[in-house]
């Protein structure tokens, strides 16, 4: 079953640092992974995703991820951080039943500090 | 544009009462649906999923139901509540083929079972 894993419940950076938030995943076959943004009481938003192509992966509000096959990870980056970043984010992976269906990690919680 | 709806935002009902939650979307058609369940503030449980009309997958066994009377419907019940149900519920959907951001959520009801 496809699977992914964040090792970190929570992630604390200055602002102005870089930020990484870890994820790992677990799938037969080539994998579509995403990332995913929530905000208190909020809906998840999407961030980037990766289905082929380029490792690096480019999204919303200067987030990018890098896909490692070797590793298999796809860590969430961000050369700057910034206090509005703090929020719950969530890696995922499309499962291969042919519903689409997404399997979320347990979710980050990064904390950006002043 | 392509949106999503859900409501209410808020919910607060007694143990053993009725509960139904709407979801629509607009400006696609024959989306895949999905309720989650978002307990404690963290991990997302997929409870429901829909490919059609009247065609509704269960993940987990539980006190909950779904339906989708139409194409762009989505309804997550329950004839009795319990404590158990409380939680932040998240309505999401997925057009044919992948779409270029997999899930779009909606904005979530907060559920307090008391």
């Amino acid at each position: 079953a496809q699977s992914v894993a964040q090792p970190e419940d929570q992630v604390n950076v200055a602002e102005g640092n870089p930020l990484t938030v870890k994820c790992t995943y677990s799938v037969s076959g080539n994998p579509y992974l995403f990332w995913y943004v929530q905000y208190p009481n909020r809906g998840l938003q999407f961030l980037l995703k990766y289905i082929t192509g380029d490792n690096l992966v480019k999204g919303s509000y200067g987030f990018e991820a890098e896909f490692n096959k070797s590793q298999t990870s796809f860590h969430l980056k961000k050369p700057s951080a910034l206090v509005s970043d703090s929020a719950l984010y969530f890696c995922a992976v499309r499962d291969r039943t042919g519903f689409q269906k997404l399997v979320f990690g347990t979710g980050t919680r990064l904390l950006v500090s002043p | 544009s392509q949106t999503i709806h859900q409501w209410p935002a808020t919910l607060v009902q007694p143990v053993g009462s009725p509960l139904s939650l709407e979801c629509t979307v607009e400006g696609t058609s024959n989306p895949n649906l999905y309720w989650y369940r978002q307990a404690a503030g963290r991990g997302l449980q997929l409870l429901f999923y829909s490919v059609g009309i009247g065609q509704i997958s269960s993940e987990v066994p539980q006190n909950l139901s779904a339906s989708r009377p139409q194409d762009r419907q989505f309804i997550l019940s329950s004839k009795k509540l319990l404590l158990s149900d409380s939680g932040f519920y998240l309505c999401a959907w997925m057009p044919l083929p992948t779409g270029n951001r997999g899930y779009t959520f909606g904005s979530g009801t907060r559920l307090t079972v008391v």
